[in-house]
């Protein structure tokens, strides 16, 4: 059971915006850098945010990311209809790594 | 390009064993840690552990601590994540992913593998 909270699912229109949280605890998001992993239909995950808020080479400014305290954040705007997909946050709890429980999102 | 690509999809029978592999390219696959992943049917991602391939250095997350082994042969690049006596329930998707020491990310991943368990 992961110790990462997302809400299970979102949507949005194309063009607008859409907010995912990811909740956590002083022992990982508080004492951590956040990672975010877009997962597309019947694909691998991949990194999309890293550090909490940067973006690899080719991610485009549309997706970005926050922390604060115990908690971060993914936003992506102007939504487009190859957004659809799972996203999972990511960071170390002591030891193990943990994921978010993921969060779908629809584009309308 | 970084790459890791792995194995093809698996089918076994209970009690059968298997060893799925993960190859490096691109990019000095000893200096690097590989994870592994797994996502159960229509469910999330899950930390298995990781290994250092440099030294064979290899973690494991505590769920997985005893039901799996994480390996590595450095003069082929490779990583792998074997198990002794498989369970319907190890039915899933496994990926490999490479980790940068003391970063908090894993990039990039492999294609996954198709563990299927059934008798």
């Amino acid at each position: 059971q992961s110790v990462l909270t997302q809400p299970p699912s979102v949507s949005a229109a194309p063009g607008q915006k859409v907010t995912i949280s990811c909740s956590g605890s002083s022992s990982n998001i508080g004492n951590n850098y956040v990672s975010w992993y877009q997962q597309l239909p019947g694909t691998a995950p991949k990194l999309l945010i890293y550090d909490n808020n940067k973006r690899p080479s080719g991610i485009p400014d549309r997706f970005s990311g926050s922390k604060s305290g115990t908690s971060a954040t993914l936003g992506i705007t102007e939504l487009q209809t190859g957004d659809e997909a799972d996203y999972y946050c990511g960071t170390w709890d002591s030891s193990p790594y943990v994921f978010g429980t993921g969060t779908k999102v629809t584009v309308l | 390009e970084v790459q890791l690509v792995q194995s093809g999809a698996e089918v076994r029978k209970p009690g059968e064993s298997l060893k799925i592999s993960c190859k490096g390219s691109g990019y000095s696959f000893t200096s690097f840690w590989i994870a592994w992943v797994r996502q159960m049917p229509g469910k999330g991602l899950e930390y298995m552990g990781i290994i250092y391939p440099g030294n064979s250095d290899t973690r494991y997350s505590p769920s997985f601590q005893g039901q799996v082994t994480i390996s590595v042969d450095k003069s082929i690049s490779t990583a792998y994540l074997q198990w002794s006596s498989l369970k319907a329930s190890d039915t899933a998707m496994y990926y490999c992913a490479r980790h940068v020491t003391s970063s908090t990310w894993f990039d990039p991943w492999g294609q996954g593998t198709l563990v299927t368990v059934s008798s």
